[in-house]
Parts: C-alpha cells; sequence; structure tokens
C-alpha cells in the first residue's frame, strides 16, 4: 500500500528553527509537495522537490532524498502565523497526490 | 487572474440524501482535481479531471460522480450521504495533470446528520 508518515504535533518557539520529517512509500515517486494549511481553511502551495536535495524559498527549505524515501521542510525564525498544519503530498506513478496526515505545528512566544 | 472559488461554503443534509458541490478552476487551468478532508486529517484523493474527461480516481465509491464542463468548472456530486462523508471538500485546479502546483479552493464543509 502506499504510506505517508509525519509526526502529529510539533512545538516549537517563535524565532528558533524546526524541521518537520515526512517518510514514504508510494506506487511510483513523480515529485514530493509541502503544503500549509491554516485551521478551516485550504492548503497552500509551500514547495516541490523532484530530485534530491535542497530547495530554498525564504524562510522555508525543503529536502528530498529518494533512495531513502525521505523528505523534511525546514522553518526558519519561526514567526508566531507559522502555526499551522503541514502536509506533505507524494505524487504517484498515476499522477495522483497521496497524503499525508499532516503536523500541526505549534509555536510558542 | 481569478483564483479557484467554490459553492457553497458551508452545507447541512440529512443521511440518505445528494448533495452537488461546485467549483470554478483558475483562469487558464484545464484540470481540476476533488479531495475529501476529514477533520485532523490530510486530503483524500477523489478524482480529477482534465478537459472535460475523468483523469483518475481514488478509493471512493461510485456514489461519488463528478462532471467537468467546457469552461473547465467542476462539480462533485455525492448521492445517498452517509454520516462518514462529513468533511471538507476541496477542489484544486492546475495547467495540466503534470503541473508542479495545485491552487486550492477555500473548500465546502459538508455536515451529514
Amino acid at each position: 500500500g502506499q504510506n505517508i508518515d509525519q509526526p502529529t504535533e510539533m512545538t516549537a518557539t517563535e524565532g528558533a528553527i524546526v524541521q518537520i520529517n515526512c517518510t514514504y512509500q508510494t506506487s511510483g515517486f513523480n515529485g514530493l509537495f509541502w503544503y500549509q494549511q491554516h485551521a478551516g481553511e485550504a492548503p497552500t502551495f509551500l514547495s516541490y522537490n523532484v530530485l534530491d536535495g535542497l530547495e530554498e524559498k525564504g524562510r522555508f527549505s525543503s529536502f528530498l532524498s529518494r533512495s531513502k524515501g525521505y523528505s523534511y521542510l525546514l522553518l526558519k525564525e519561526l514567526q508566531m502565523k507559522d502555526s499551522a498544519s503541514y502536509l506533505c503530498a507524494v505524487r504517484d506513478s498515476n499522477y495522483q497526490l497521496i497524503w499525508g496526515a499532516g503536523t500541526k505545528l505549534i509555536i510558542k512566544p | 487572474e481569478t483564483g479557484v472559488t467554490q459553492s457553497p461554503t458551508h452545507l447541512i443534509k440529512t443521511r440518505g440524501q445528494q448533495v452537488t458541490l461546485r467549483c470554478s478552476s483558475q483562469s487558464g487551468h484545464n484540470t481540476v482535481s476533488w479531495y475529501q478532508q476529514a477533520l485532523g486529517q490530510g486530503p483524500q484523493f477523489i478524482f480529477q479531471y482534465y478537459r472535460e474527461e475523468e483523469n483518475g480516481r481514488g478509493n471512493f465509491p461510485p456514489r461519488f460522480s463528478g462532471l467537468q464542463f467546457p469552461n473547465y468548472s467542476s462539480e462533485l456530486n455525492v448521492n445517498a450521504l452517509e454520516l462518514d462523508d462529513s468533511a471538507l471538500y476541496l477542489c484544486a485546479s492546475s495547467s495540466g495533470q503534470g503541473a508542479y502546483e495545485q491552487y486550492f479552493g477555500p473548500g465546502t464543509r459538508l455536515t451529514v446528520t
């Protein structure tokens, strides 16, 4: 079966750095996505990785290792508005997105 | 450029009823995907439409059906509603199956009582 695992909840302090991990087992691989979702709202696109390595985008970076079925999202200089759920999703061989359950990130002052 | 819109925002239905949810894709996008997101879970892929044809389907029963119109807007129909169908239904549009970015609408919150 297809499976994406990420921690249920993480807590971090404002101004700090946090790393959210994601491991996956899917039927084929056509890219890995990270989305941010605030409570009651739609997901918004953060990053896309299809090749191994690190993609940096401002305060957010995403890393991919296809051989290990592993990715992480790194958030730097945390702000209170970063409190949200972070969803990892993999596009499989049928170009369907398989989603993790999301990691709820709580930022404390 | 108009973003993805969905209607209605909220809906309450009774078990056994039928419901139709609507989605207008972003300008220039010809692909629409529908997702069901239960509380505290990630979205689950229902199906995708590309140029008016169903182009992929997740593990949902046939009572979940859809349409895409020539202007690329889309409908999701659910028959014989069950309590477990209560969820946020998200529509996302993109410029093709292989496009790396999908743009999500605000969702329709469906409650089945």
